[in-house]
């Protein structure tokens, strides 16, 4: 069974602040990464599919890094706002099916 | 364009018992994945359906089985309920065109309680 681990576990910060967090993964078999944000009583929605290593993705105030190298991604949001507030998950694949971490779960403080 | 839809949304059901979980994938989307999760655990996968076809299982036991029709969507199905089968059940479809790159779209999800 392949090991997904997100870091931290849960995250408070203040309206404006900027963050991070980690997503490790094997660094054989790599096929891809996808990163999810996850917003209570929704469905998980796609944010980033990754599959180069050095790849960086961006979708607003949301950015994505990824080393296949080390096995690890890091996302960023950059002045966290309240609708930011959600856990986000990273799910790694080798093809076959997809391994998902336990994510990270993000409150933003007006 | 219509999103993932899953019924029943909420499910009840006594331990032995069996269940069906349905999931419609979004129109001209031919892969359908089922995910397990349950509190403190990532989403689990259960298996995969490709063109009708179980492409790939994860590690569940054997009262845990699918299918997929020609229209794509999937069932899932759940045999001789197990008081740790409660759980969010979520189903997710894609075009499947290149390996897993393409954007999977989840749906609300199933949450079944065994009593």
């Amino acid at each position: 069974i392949l090991n997904v681990e997100q870091s931290p576990q849960s995250l408070h910060v203040q309206e404006g602040d900027s963050t991070n967090f980690t997503c490790s993964f094997p660094s054989s078999n790599f096929y891809a990464l996808h990163w999810y944000r996850w917003e209570t009583a929704k469905s998980p929605e796609a944010l980033f599919v990754m599959t180069l290593n050095g790849d960086e993705k961006k979708k607003g105030r949301i950015s994505a890094t990824l080393n296949t190298k080390e096995g690890y991604s890091y996302l960023y949001i950059k002045g966290s706002q309240p609708e930011d507030s959600a856990t986000y998950l990273c799910a790694f694949t080798n093809g076959n099916q997809f391994y998902f971490g336990t994510g990270t779960s993000l409150t933003v403080i007006p | 364009k219509a999103g993932v839809t899953q019924t029943p949304r909420y499910l009840i059901k006594t331990r032995g018992q069996q269940v069906t979980l349905s999931c419609s994938p979004i129109s001209g989307h031919r892969s359908v994945s089922w995910y397990q999760q349950t509190p403190g655990q990532g989403l689990q996968f259960l298996f995969e359906y490709f063109s009708e076809t179980q492409r790939n299982k994860g590690n569940f036991p054997g009262r845990f089985s699918g299918r997929q029709f020609s229209n794509s969507r999937s069932e899932m199905n759940v045999s001789t309920l197990e008081l740790g089968d409660s759980a969010l059940y979520l189903c997710a479809s894609s075009l499947r065109t290149s390996g897993h790159t393409d954007t999977q779209y989840f749906g609300p999800g199933t949450r079944l309680t065994v009593l």
